[in-house]
């Protein structure tokens, strides 16, 4: 199993460009999530997703968009990239019951840098 | 609103110490807790998930326990090396969110 997949690794995007971070699990978890990491201020919910068809946002989520049309992809859009978004993202999976999470794995990150 | 607070927020310690990090939360009701470990510029790596129902779990050198009522848990790592050196991450789990973090110990480990 590859687990959890983030593309690109690295990203410099200028004011107002737009672009998708790629993620992709093989597990067949139901539930898929998006976090920011900001130095100081740790690990912040953006969407998330509890099967295919389903999403829902979370403690951050201005600014981006989220879609689930299958249940190994779970891409975040940035639909007009601001310097505040500057930041690594995450993407993370897990088993759902209907009720709760069980572990959650997480990609390797994308570092941003919005100019 | 559930707070999940991390003390020390850095550690270090010469190689072969045991030693505790502490993580504390403000609401009791959790569905789970989850210890991860950060490697600079790497991803998180999952430790421990110990349920609600649960005291404690174990993974080789690493136990990891947890008072529901008391709002804390406890991550324990016997006979330290300095490849245990990193950032170790919890999260509580409640209903119908995702994880919320605590900010992290970063561990040094010294040989």
């Amino acid at each position: 199993n590859a687990g959890v997949t983030q593309t690109p690794k690295f990203q410099v995007l200028k004011t107002g460009q737009s672009m998708t971070l790629q993620c992709a699990q093989d597990m067949n978890h139901e539930y898929m999530s998006w976090y920011r990491q900001d130095p100081g201020m740790g690990l912040r919910l953006i969407h998330y997703s509890v099967g295919a068809g389903i999403t829902d946002q979370g403690e951050v989520p201005n600014g981006y968009n989220v879609s689930r049309s299958t249940t190994e992809d779970f891409p975040l859009r940035l639909l007009s990239a601001a310097p505040s978004q500057t930041s690594v993202y995450f993407c993370a999976s897990s088993y759902w019951d209907g009720v709760n999470t069980d572990t959650q794995y997480f990609g390797p990150g994308t570092r941003l840098t919005v100019l | 609103k559930q707070e999940v607070t991390q003390i020390p927020a850095a550690l270090s310690v010469p190689e072969g110490e045991n030693l505790v990090l502490n993580c504390s939360f403000t609401d009791s009701a959790i569905y789970n807790l989850q210890w991860f470990r950060q490697d600079p510029g790497k991803g998180l790596t999952s430790l421990l998930l110990i349920q609600s129902s649960q005291r404690e779990q174990t993974s080789g050198r690493l136990n990891a326990s947890l008072d529901k009522s008391s709002g804390r848990s406890t991550l324990y790592i016997a006979a330290s090396q300095p490849g245990d050196s990193a950032t170790y991450l919890c999260a509580v789990k409640e209903a119908g969110t995702a994880l919320i973090f605590g900010k992290g110990t970063t561990l040094s480990v010294s040989s």
